[in-house]
Parts: structure tokens; C-alpha cells; sequence
């Protein structure tokens, strides 16, 4: 079965600074990766996904990430964090490594906290 | 404006109550999803409907029920037979395939009384 691994389940950023948060997947045929936001009691926005193509994609707000095929990695990044990113962020995966059908397997999540 | 709508945001359940959260889209989608989220555990797969009339369990689906009668709309009940319901249901549709994009409904907050 497919599992998702996300370090770091609090990340705490400046304002400016860059932001990293980790994803890694198991899985030996590489499957479709997705970064979901979620900000307090709402649902899920989709930021980017992985699909076929070009490694590194380009998301909304800024973010993006690169698929790492040796490393089974889908680290999310963005240069300089806003304060508007503070909110909780679920890295995703879907077949073909497995998964049935459209069926998201999540990570645990990442809060991220800016600091002015 | 195309989009998932839950209701209602927040739902009481009694000891030994049955509860329905309601999920409706108006995206065309085919397939839909019904997700619990609890603290530090990510999202959790209750039930998938691929098509109307269709719907296989997730990873958890012990002490849910769910129907698909429209293609619109897809309900979940909580039974009294689920023990822990605490938490935020989260419905989500798709066109259904692998690897197209989740689109997810604002939730709904359970509490049990």
C-alpha cells in the first residue's frame, strides 16, 4: 500500500525567509503527487500536483515543488513565506503505485507558522 | 459558481443517534469521495462512489453508510455503531480518474453530546 511521509509535523518560518516542507512517498513505480492547503475549519485547496512531464511544478501563491524520482521526494518550497501562508499543508499521492481509482493516499500534515 | 457544498457546519450527535452530512456538487463530476480528518492523522478514506448507483469502502469505513443515488450527491451516515465520530468530514469530487485533482467541500465539524 502506498504511504505518505511528511517531516516535521510544525514548521516555523519568518516572514521573508524561505519555506521548505518535506514529502516522501513509498512507492517503486513513481505515482501522482499533490500539495493541498487547508486553512483552520475550512476545506482542502489544491497549491499544485505531479502528473507526467516536467519534475519541477509551479503551483498558486508562489509555491512550487520538485518530484525526485531517486528520492521518492515531492518537497513543497517557496522563496520568501507571507504571512498569509500560516495554515496546514498535506502532501498526496494517487496510483498508478497502487492506489485504486483516484484514491488519495495523505500525508500527516505540516502546520507552518510565520513570525512577523 | 461550480463547487462542493456541505451541510450543515456543524452537526450534534446523541448516544445511539444516527447522523447525515450532506455533500452536494454541481462540478459534473463523476466520482466522489468522503474523507475524515482527525489531529495529526492526515485524511482518512470512509467511502468512493465512482459512479451513481456504485460506491466501495475506503480504509474506514466501519460505522458508515453512504448512498449515490444523483450523480450530485453523495450523503454519509454516521451510525450509532461508530464508537469515536468526533472529528471534520470532508467530501471531495473528481472527473474520477488517477490523476485528476480532489476537489474538496468546505466540511463539517461532528461533536457528540
Amino acid at each position: 500500500a502506498q504511504s505518505v511521509t511528511q517531516l516535521g509535523s510544525h514548521v516555523s518560518v519568518s516572514e521573508g525567509a524561505l519555506v521548505l516542507l518535506r514529502c516522501n512517498y513509498s512507492s517503486s513505480v513513481p505515482p501522482y503527487l499533490f500539495w493541498y492547503v487547508q486553512y483552520p475549519n475550512q476545506g482542502l485547496q489544491l497549491l499544485l500536483k505531479y502528473t507526467t512531464g516536467a519534475t519541477l511544478v509551479k503551483g498558486i501563491n508562489g509555491f512550487e515543488a520538485e518530484f525526485k524520482k531517486s528520492e521518492t521526494s515531492f518537497h513543497l518550497t517557496k522563496p520568501s513565506a507571507h504571512m498569509s501562508d500560516a495554515a496546514e499543508y498535506f502532501c498526496a499521492v494517487s496510483g498508478p503505485g497502487g492506489t485504486s481509482y483516484g484514491k488519495l493516499t495523505f500525508g500527516q500534515g505540516t502546520i507552518l507558522t510565520v513570525h512577523p | 459558481d461550480g463547487g462542493i457544498t456541505q451541510s450543515p457546519k456543524y452537526l450534534f450527535r446523541k448516544e445511539g443517534q444516527n447522523v447525515t452530512l450532506s455533500c452536494e456538487q454541481n462540478l459534473n463530476h463523476d466520482a466522489m469521495y468522503w474523507y475524515r480528518q482527525d489531529p495529526g492523522q492526515g485524511l482518512r478514506l470512509i467511502y468512493y462512489s465512482q459512479i451513481v448507483n456504485d460506491f466501495q469502502k475506503g480504509d474506514i469505513a466501519e460505522g458508515y453508510s453512504v448512498s449515490r443515488e444523483k450523480k450530485e450527491s453523495f450523503p454519509l451516515t454516521v451510525t450509532s455503531a461508530q464508537k469515536n465520530p468526533t472529528a471534520f468530514y470532508l467530501c471531495a469530487s473528481s472527473l474520477g480518474a488517477v490523476q485528476e485533482t480532489q476537489y474538496f467541500g468546505p466540511g463539517t465539524r461532528l461533536l457528540v453530546l
